[in-house]
């Protein structure tokens, strides 16, 4: 079926370190994908995002590369600070006949950077 | 701009009662979803409406319904709550169904059913 797996958190960092979040996929067809940003007590927003294979997707110094041959979309940033705190989500969009839209999401990876 | 609104933010219901979570977007988007969120499950999909006049099941759509009222709301019902409903509701809506457009989310709404 169609997933989408993160790494666990939480991640703790200190503030300026150099941060990756894993995400790996399973999907029929070629999907879009996406990582979303939640800040507590907020909804979901978007982060960045890229929609076919060797795009990289950035935004507020995050990045993420689609990665075809790996099924990845790892997010980086090379130096966090203490207002990145949040949950981020790795998603996938699929596309084609009877999935038309359909957004799954993976479990969510909690990162917490301290000063 | 409003966005995305959900209500009510926060709702407490008894086993067995049924209650309905209303959503609706002024952004013009043809495409709505309902989510709900659980610690370690992240995002799971109850249902999403690709187009108005149209609904369909997501990964976990026991025991709900919903309606797309228009184009702005798209509702989701309870019919008789269970403790395992308990959960964080997010509707959402996209401009299309399109490789490029991303989804935009509500508040939220939190329900807990004892």
């Amino acid at each position: 079926g169609n997933s989408v797996t993160q790494m666990e958190g939480p991640v703790t960092l200190s503030e300026e370190a150099f941060l990756t979040i894993n995400c790996t996929y399973t999907a029929t067809g070629y999907p879009s994908l996406f990582w979303y940003v939640q800040y507590p007590g907020e909804g979901l927003q978007l982060l960045l995002k890229a929609t076919k294979a060797d795009d990289k997707g950035s935004n507020k110094g995050f990045e993420a590369t689609y990665r075809k041959e790996t099924t990845s979309f790892h997010l980086e940033k090379g130096s966090v600070q203490v207002s990145d705190s949040a949950v981020y989500f790795c998603a996938l969009k699929l596309h084609g006949s009877g999935n038309t839209g359909k957004l799954i999401f993976g479990q969510g990876t909690t990162l917490q950077v301290k000063p | 701009n409003a966005g995305v609104t959900q209500t009510p933010k926060f709702q407490v219901l008894k086993t067995g009662q049924s209650m309905t979570l209303q959503c609706a977007q002024d952004m013009n988007h043809n495409s709505m979803y309902w989510y709900r969120q659980d610690p370690g499950m992240g995002l799971r999909l109850i249902y999403y409406s690709a187009s108005e006049g149209t609904t369909d099941k997501g990964e976990v759509p026991n025991g709900y319904n919903v309606s797309r009222l228009n184009k702005r709301e798209f509702s989701l019902r309870l019919e008789s709550a269970a403790p395992s409903q308990t959960s964080v509701y997010f509707c959402a809506s996209s401009p299309s169904q399109g490789r490029n457009t991303e989804a935009f989310f509500g508040q939220g709404t939190r329900l807990t059913v004892v």
